[in-house]
C-alpha cells in the first residue's frame, strides 16, 4: 500500500509569483485535504476535495485554489505569493468509509522571498 | 480564537516512565478526536483516535482519555521510549459537518531521555 506522496519537497519563490504543489493520495483514498503549517503552529485547514469537487474551505483567500483529478490526486495552487505564505504545506487523504481519519504526506516546504 | 489548545509546549520524561500529553477544546460540536506524532522533516503520523461516544481508547502503549464535560483529552504513553521523542498534535473534528476538517492544537514537544 502506497502512502500519501507530495512534490516537490522544497520550493523557493519570490513575492508575487505563482506556485503549484502536488499530492498523490494513499491507495484507495478518494478524499484529499490540504493544510498549511506555519512555524510553531499546528496545521490549518485550507480546503478539501471529494470526487473532484471542493468540499469545504477554511479561512484562506481565493488566491489559494485547488484541483482533484479522476485518480484522486490533487493540486494546490497559490497565486500572487506573499511572504506570509512561507510554510509547510501538507496534504492528507482519507477513504469514504473512514473519512474521519486523515493520513498525511511528508509536506512541501515553501519559502517566499 | 483557538478552539484546540495544547497548553504545554514541551514535556520531558525518563525512558520507561509514563508520558501524559494534554489537550483542551472549546467547540462543543467537536465529536471526534485524534492524536498525531510528527518528526522533523516528516508529515504528521496518525497515532490514535477517539469518538465522543467513548471515554477511553487503547492501542498498545498508547491510550487516549476523553472527558467531555471538561472538554479535555489526554494521551498516555506507557512505557515511554526514546523513539517517542517528537511533536504531538491533538486534532478535533465535527462529524456533523460536511468535510471532517481537522482543527489542530499547536503541539507539544515530547523528549524521552534514555
Amino acid at each position: 500500500e502506497t502512502g500519501v506522496t507530495q512534490s516537490p519537497t522544497h520550493l523557493i519563490k519570490t513575492r508575487g509569483q505563482q506556485v503549484t504543489l502536488r499530492c498523490s493520495s494513499q491507495s484507495g483514498h478518494n478524499t484529499v485535504s490540504w493544510y498549511q503549517q506555519a512555524l510553531g503552529q499546528g496545521p490549518q485547514f485550507i480546503f478539501q476535495y471529494y470526487r473532484e469537487e471542493e468540499n469545504g474551505r477554511g479561512n484562506f483567500p481565493p488566491r489559494f485554489s485547488g484541483l482533484q483529478f479522476p485518480n484522486y490526486s490533487s493540486e494546490l495552487n497559490v497565486n500572487a505569493l506573499e511572504l506570509d505564505d512561507s510554510a509547510l504545506y501538507l496534504c492528507a487523504s482519507s477513504s469514504s468509509d473512514r473519512v474521519e481519519t486523515q493520513y498525511f504526506g511528508p509536506g512541501t516546504r515553501l519559502l517566499v522571498l | 480564537d483557538q478552539q484546540v489548545k495544547q497548553n504545554s509546549p514541551s514535556l520531558s520524561v525518563q525512558e520507561g516512565r509514563i508520558s501524559i500529553l494534554n489537550c483542551d477544546y472549546t467547540n462543543s460540536m467537536f465529536d471526534y478526536f485524534l492524536w498525531y506524532k510528527k518528526y522533523p522533516a516528516e508529515g504528521p503520523t496518525f497515532l490514535i483516535s477517539i469518538s465522543s461516544i467513548k471515554d477511553k481508547n487503547e492501542d498498545g502503549r498508547f491510550t487516549v482519555f476523553l472527558n467531555k464535560s471538561a472538554k479535555h483529552l489526554s494521551l498516555h504513553i506507557v512505557p515511554s521510549q526514546p523513539g517517542d521523542s517528537a511533536v504531538y498534535f491533538c486534532a478535533a473534528s465535527n462529524s456533523g459537518g460536511s468535510n471532517y476538517k481537522l482543527t489542530f492544537g499547536k503541539g507539544t514537544l515530547l523528549t524521552v531521555n534514555p
